[in-house]
């Protein structure tokens, strides 16, 4: 059972617009979400984090939302740039375990 | 550092063959994690170890797969015989646990298994 879930398999966004990835979880013991991103023949790469007792992280273009009554989470990409076309992951960890999404592929285009 | 090192990159065999892939952790890191992706099913978690010992394996698929961590350096996953539905992209990953860090995960580039 999927505890992880990104409901959106792809998503086209125009240069210098904004990207908004969605992550929705099950489990409300996670204590940390990490969103991942990957690039074809690559591993995925870390590229933002937020603890459970925050609503909001941000490092440069980037920014993790987490909506803890909702249990949604989401990252937002302004301005979006051709070079984050990828394939992004969101993870939930509670212990040492990690769950991850299926995944959204976002393209950017010139 | 080199990061994690997977190998081999890409494996095709038959079906009932045996496959063998490996990973060289991160040096320093005490955890180890083996993952595979598939378009259904994302990254899904096989098997965990935490200073080289097994603690969660309840994600490997069939006791086809067996997965070693003889040292802090080096692991391998298996899987014998292997099947056609087998075939998917297998990452290696490891981290280094502290309260001071979300330990976060550093994956290999993946073995991209292919069964015929």
């Amino acid at each position: 059972d999927q505890q992880v879930k990104q409901n959106s398999p792809s998503l086209s966004v125009q240069e210098g617009r904004i990207s908004i990835l969605n992550c929705d979880y099950t489990n409300s013991m996670f204590d940390y979400f990490l969103w991942y991103k990957k690039y074809p023949a690559e591993g995925p790469t870390f590229l933002i984090s937020i603890s459970s007792i925050k609503d909001k992280n941000e490092d440069g273009r980037f920014t993790v939302f987490l909506n803890k009554s909702a249990k949604h989470l989401s990252l937002h990409i302004v301005p979006s740039q051709p070079g984050d076309s990828a394939v992004y992951f969101c993870a939930a960890v509670t212990g040492n375990q990690f769950y991850f999404g299926t995944g959204t592929s976002l393209t950017v285009i010139p | 550092d080199a990061g994690v090192i997977q190998s081999p990159r890409h494996e095709v065999t038959e079906m009932g063959q045996e496959v063998t892939l490996r990973c060289k952790p991160i040096s320093g890191h005490d955890y180890l994690f083996w993952y595979r992706q598939t378009m259904m099913r994302g990254l899904e978690l096989l098997i965990y170890f935490n200073n080289n010992v097994p603690i969660d394996d309840s994600g490997m698929p069939e006791d086809r797969f067996s997965a070693k961590m003889p040292n802090a350096s080096f692991s391998t996953l298996k899987i014998q015989p292997s099947e056609p539905r087998d075939s998917a992209v297998y990452f290696c990953a490891s981290s280094l646990f502290s309260r001071a860090n979300t330990g976060e995960l550093f994956f290999g580039e993946g073995s991209r298994l292919t069964v015929l």
